[in-house]
């Protein structure tokens, strides 16, 4: 079980390039989210799924783009960087269980650390 | 808009210590409230809680949920220094995690 993975590691863009940071898990979860980190701020949600097929913004979706066609995967796209984009992004994955989908324990990947210049 | 709101927002102790840090929320449809530790990766789960007053344990450390108040506690005794990190306190509702900013415990030998 590999868990949740995320690549690149790290990016650097220039402002206006678009690109697509890739997450998979292979523990067959419904619900799967994306995450930004800046420093000081906690992590706030971008985008989430609760199944394939369905999506949903979270508290700062602007510039970011979701899709799910598949349980496994979950891509972000950022359509034209920005360097307010400049932050760590987490993918993360969760069963539903006894706090109802997306009220449970979220397993992380290992982050993306994104700059844009 | 769902608030949690962490306290302190960073602390210093010395190893021995007992250190508690603090998390309220204001969260419409509340189903869970978690605890993580985050140390320069991803964070890794510690606890969820979903009844109030049921305190869960794991080694040194352990946490309990007051529902009638809104807020929680994490309790570390006798820290080490491997428990330097930043900890997430967020809530589950609506479909989603909201996180509180963190603490940051800095543990000194």
């Amino acid at each position: 079980n590999a868990g949740v993975t995320q690549t690149p590691k790290f990016q650097v863009l220039k402002t206006g390039q678009s690109m697509t940071l890739q997450c998979a898990q292979d523990m067959n979860h419904e619900y799967m989210s994306w995450y930004r980190q800046d420093p000081g701020m906690g992590l706030r949600l971008i985008h989430y799924s609760v199944g394939a097929g369905i999506t949903d913004q979270g508290e700062v979706p602007n510039g970011y783009n979701v899709s799910r066609s598949t349980t496994e995967d979950f891509p972000l796209r950022l359509l034209s960087a920005a360097p307010s984009q400049t932050s760590v992004y987490f993918c993360a994955s969760s069963y539903s269980g006894l706090g109802g989908i997306g009220a449970n324990e979220q397993f992380f990947g290992p982050g993306t650390r994104l700059t844009v210049l | 808009e769902d608030k949690v709101v962490q306290s302190p927002l960073s602390l210093v102790v010395h190893e021995g210590d007992t250190v508690t840090l603090n998390c309220s929320y204001e969260v419409t449809n509340f189903r869970s409230l978690l605890w993580y530790k985050q140390e320069k990766k991803a964070p890794t789960f510690l606890f969820m809680l979903t009844s109030s007053g049921i305190e869960k344990k794991s080694g040194r450390l352990s946490s309990i949920l007051d529902k009638k108040e809104l807020f929680s506690i994490l309790n570390i005794t006798a820290t080490q220094t491997g428990d330097s990190a930043v900890y997430l306190c967020a809530t589950g509702a609506n479909s989603k995690l909201t996180f509180g900013k963190g603490i940051t415990l800095s543990v000194r030998p």
